[in-house]
């Protein structure tokens, strides 16, 4: 089955840099989401890219998206210490209503 | 605001009992998923449904059976929970035509 893969695994960066997480996938689709989670909780979306769009914003977060090299990468700026979580990029399968997620980013931001 | 109900937030059952995870959700989604997230695996689709008494399998089915018969309800059943069955569980909706899920805050259960 098809599966965004993310990568890093893990990100740590200090207060006030950007982080950058990537993501690839292996099929069609027709669009890919971002989502968040913190420790123990559910996931919460962030934003969604179509795959006819190259790229969004949405305040402090850039996605972009390369559907020839099937990946996609989020930029968070400016990050902040409430950014600490998990993050996971989603596709849907194009031919069904399967969401599919991948193994997801921890990032840690340092004081 | 959507609101997606788990009913239990921490679970410890014995090996070989049967247990029923539910889902509820408020706002008339058709679609409803149940993953398992395990450290370093990310989340995993179990079953879904897309409409009331439809189910579909996810990629790791084994061990696991689903029942829809209200829109709004989505149960997991594991039929004889079993130690490797230990995860969080976290349950979705989506509303058809759209691709935003909505998520649960996940039951955690422990099988001892």
């Amino acid at each position: 089955s098809q599966q965004g893969e993310e990568d890093p695994q893990a990100l740590s960066i200090q207060e006030g840099e950007n982080a950058t997480m990537n993501c690839s996938y292996k099929t069609s689709i027709n669009n890919l989401q971002w989502y968040r989670q913190n420790s123990g909780r559910g996931l919460v979306h962030l934003i969604l890219i179509r795959s006819n769009e190259r790229e969004k914003h949405s305040g402090r977060l850039r996605v972009t998206l390369d559907t020839s090299k099937k990946s996609s990468s989020l930029l968070i700026t400016a990050s902040r210490a409430a950014d600490t979580a998990s993050y996971f990029c989603a596709t849907d399968d194009s031919s069904a209503s399967k969401i599919i997620f991948g193994s997801g980013t921890r990032l840690s931001i340092r004081p | 605001d959507v609101k997606v109900t788990q009913s239990s937030r921490y679970l410890v059952k014995r090996t070989g009992e049967k247990v029923f995870l539910e889902c509820v959700q408020d706002m008339d989604h058709e679609n409803m998923f149940w993953y398992r997230q395990d450290p370093g695996l990310g989340l995993r689709l179990i079953y879904f449904s897309y409409d009331v008494k439809m189910k579909e399998k996810g990629d790791i089915p084994e061990g696991y059976s689903v029942s829809r018969e209200k829109k709004e309800r989505f149960s997991l059943i594991l039929e004889s929970a079993s130690t490797n069955q230990t995860s969080m569980y976290l349950c979705a909706s989506v509303s058809r035509g759209n691709t935003e899920a909505f998520f649960g805050q996940g039951t955690r259960l422990t099988v001892v």
